[in-house]
């Protein structure tokens, strides 16, 4: 079955310190990857995705992610966090079907400490 | 600022009384919208996709007599709960597609209904 892990539920960690939010898929011809952002008392926003191309996606904010299809995975990373990202993150995988086949991850909760 | 609204944003009730959540696209139509699901610690599970103007389509093994959608304009699509059960207490959110920006979804803040 078609399936999306985040194996850490939550991460805590320093202001300005690096960190990196992993997310795994399962194996599929074609997949399209997003990570979507809820803030506190929000809706889920989409950070960044993959569609095609470049497999290294960046936010306007600093987060990157890069598709590995090897590893199957499409971790998001930033070098240096603020204590506005905290929220919570969901990575999603859309299998090739229509846009609202996502599935999504349990989340990770990323809780940034002064 | 906000593109999907959500009311009411929480929402607790009695067994067996129905419920009814509204979606609404703020500054642009939708021709459709999704429905999901989230239990606590859980991930979003689509429940179904709500199309303007026809009958919505359900994801296997979500009850269609249960779930009512109704998608009456272009702008707002509703959710009914009907005969609630504590089975039925979660967090219940939904999405908009915007044509004019491909592959991405609007997410309204989310309903929490809490059934006694």
């Amino acid at each position: 079955a078609q399936s999306v892990t985040q194996l850490d539920s939550q991460v805590p960690v320093f202001e300005e310190a690096p960190v990196e939010l992993r997310c795994n898929y399962s194996s599929s011809v074609s997949v399209y990857l997003f990570w979507y952002v809820q803030y506190p008392n929000q809706g889920l926003q989409l950070l960044l995705k993959y569609l095609s191309g470049s497999t290294l996606v960046k936010s306007i904010n600093g987060f990157e992610a890069e598709f590995n299809k090897s590893q199957t995975s499409f971790h998001l990373r930033k070098p240096s966090v603020h204590i506005s990202d905290t929220a919570e993150y969901f990575c999603a995988v859309n299998y090739g079907g229509s846009q609202g086949n996502l599935i999504f991850g349990k989340g990770t909760k990323l809780s940034v400490k002064p | 600022g906000a593109v999907v609204s959500q009311h009411p944003s929480w929402v607790i009730c009695k067994s067996g009384t129905s419920v009814k959540i509204e979606c609404r696209s703020l500054d642009f139509q939708a021709t459709t919208m999704f429905w999901y699901r989230q239990f606590p610690k859980q991930s979003l599970m689509l429940m179904a996709t709500s199309n303007e103007g026809s009958k919505a389509t359900y994801e296997q093994g979500v009850e269609k007599d249960k779930f009512l959608i109704n998608h009456a304009s272009l702008t707002l699509s509703t959710l009914t709960v009907t005969s609630a059960h504590p089975e039925d207490s979660s967090f219940y959110i939904c999405s908009a597609p915007r044509t004019s920006i491909p592959d991405t979804q609007y997410f309204g803040p989310g309903t929490r209904l809490t059934v006694l």
